[in-house]
């Protein structure tokens, strides 16, 4: 079957760095995606991978191993209005999405 | 420029009546899709289109019909709504399917 492993929560000071880790199976791999989400709005895309190795963007960066199943998301710098839920969502091989739960982040000062 | 809205915000239905979850993208993208997000759970795919006048089911699409007729509208119908269709419903769209997703705002359906 498919599955997405994420942790639910996690919390983080201003100003530091945090890695969310995401782990996955599904059927057949066409990249992966990780979306940022603020409570009650929609989801907005953030990076996206599909060969191994580091994307950075800014003070996000994303990381991918296609040969574990695992991706992280790494925000630097944390900000106040970085709290918020991260969805990873890697693409099967019919190109469907396959969402995880998403993790909470919570920034505190 | 718009992006991609949805229509109403939210909405309280009694089970049993039928509804129609409005969806417009003005960004000519090929691709679509309806999602609904329960509380810790991931997004569910509901049915996509890949281009105008094609549509296919994802995950869930019980319950639900959508059409295709242009591209820049996918509606989503419950022909009879049960309480179980309490959610909070995206519509997304991407140039083609091979793309990110640009999600609207979401629509909060409540079923009594």
């Amino acid at each position: 079957g498919q599955n997405i492993d994420q942790p639910t929560e996690m919390t983080a000071t201003e100003g530091a760095i945090v890695q969310i880790n995401c782990t996955y199976q599904t059927s057949g791999f066409n990249g992966l995606f990780w979306y940022q989400q603020h409570a009650g709005e929609a989801p907005t895309f953030l990076s996206y991978n599909v060969l191994d190795g580091l994307e950075e963007k800014g003070r996000f960066s994303s990381f991918l191993s296609r040969s574990k199943g695992y991706s992280y998301l790494l925000l630097k710098e944390l900000q106040m209005k970085d709290s918020a839920s991260y969805l990873c969502a890697p693409r099967d091989s019919n190109y469907q999405l396959i969402w995880g739960a998403g993790t909470k982040l919570i920034i505190k000062p | 420029t718009a992006g991609i809205t949805q229509a109403p915000t939210s909405q309280i239905l009694a089970a049993g009546r039928s509804m129609t979850l409005r969806c417009t993208q003005d960004m000519r993208h090929n691709a679509m899709y309806w999602y609904r997000q329960d509380l810790g759970l991931g997004l569910r795919l509901i049915h996509y289109s890949n281009t105008a006048g094609t549509t296919g089911k994802g995950e869930v699409p019980d319950g639900y019909s959508v059409s295709r007729a242009n591209t820049d509208d996918f509606p989503l119908t419950l022909a009879s709504a049960v309480p179980s269709q309490t959610s909070v419903y995206f519509c997304a769209s991407s140039e083609k399917e091979s793309n990110e997703q640009f999600f609207g705002p979401g629509t909060r359906l409540t079923v009594l």
